[in-house]
């Protein structure tokens, strides 16, 4: 079945710096990732998707890459604020069932 | 968000018992699956139901059952509950598949149980 890997576990950034997350995943069949946000005693919620027939999709301050000849995707957030602190995941399905593989997580940490 | 919502919020039992976590979603949606969540391993997959009356095992089946008498309710039932189920319990529903399409799964609030 699918693995998905996550770097780093833990992250820290001074507010404003950017932040890199980053995924690979092992099963080229794989078509769909996204990345999900959790902040702390609330549910996973959907920030940004990216679908395999593009390389790189925009929401504002967060963008994804995808590679797929790599296997890999990031999550890009560009001038960090502190209420983007919180545990993020990624994610990828091949479309069967709709099943998705999670990563195991990255806190990030946002500092004044 | 409020489209599923998940029943009990918190819950303590004891080993050995049988304990039943409620899901339900508003949307219609086909899917709906239940993932536990533990520090250092994500989110993953327990079962998964493709429409009512069809259900399959994801990651971690071992000692849970589930059910989908009708579209809008996906419950998970601990058999005999034991520690190491000690976990937080998301529910989470998806539109119905189209092609080969993954779809967004939006996730419920949540149960967190503790099993003694």
């Amino acid at each position: 079945g699918e693995n998905v890997e996550q770097h780093p576990s833990t992250l820290s950034v001074q507010e404003g710096d950017s932040a890199v997350i980053k995924c690979t995943y092992s099963d080229s069949a794989s078509n769909y990732f996204p990345w999900y946000k959790q902040e702390l005693g609330k549910r996973p919620q959907l920030i940004i998707d990216i679908r395999s027939n593009v390389g790189e999709k925009k929401d504002q301050r967060i963008a994804v890459t995808l590679n797929k000849t790599a296997k890999h995707f990031s999550l890009h957030i560009t001038e960090t604020q502190p209420e983007d602190s919180a545990v993020y995941f990624c994610a990828a399905s091949t479309g069967t069932a709709s099943k998705l593989t999670f990563g195991t997580g990255t806190r990030l940490q946002v500092t004044l | 968000d409020a489209g599923i919502t998940q029943s009990p919020r918190y819950k303590i039992t004891e080993t050995g018992r049988q304990v039943t976590l409620m899901c339900h979603q508003t949307w219609s949606h086909s899917y709906m699956f239940w993932y536990r969540q533990d520090l250092g391993h994500g989110l993953r997959l327990i079962y998964y139901s493709a429409a009512a009356d069809i259900t399959d095992k994801g990651e971690v089946p071992d000692g849970y059952v589930v059910s989908r008498s009708k579209t809008e309710n996906f419950p998970l039932t601990l058999e005999s509950a034991t520690r190491s189920q000690t976990s937080v319990y998301f529910c989470a529903s998806s539109e119905s598949l189209r092609g080969d399409r993954g779809e967004t799964q939006y996730f419920g609030p949540g149960t967190r149980l503790l099993v003694l």
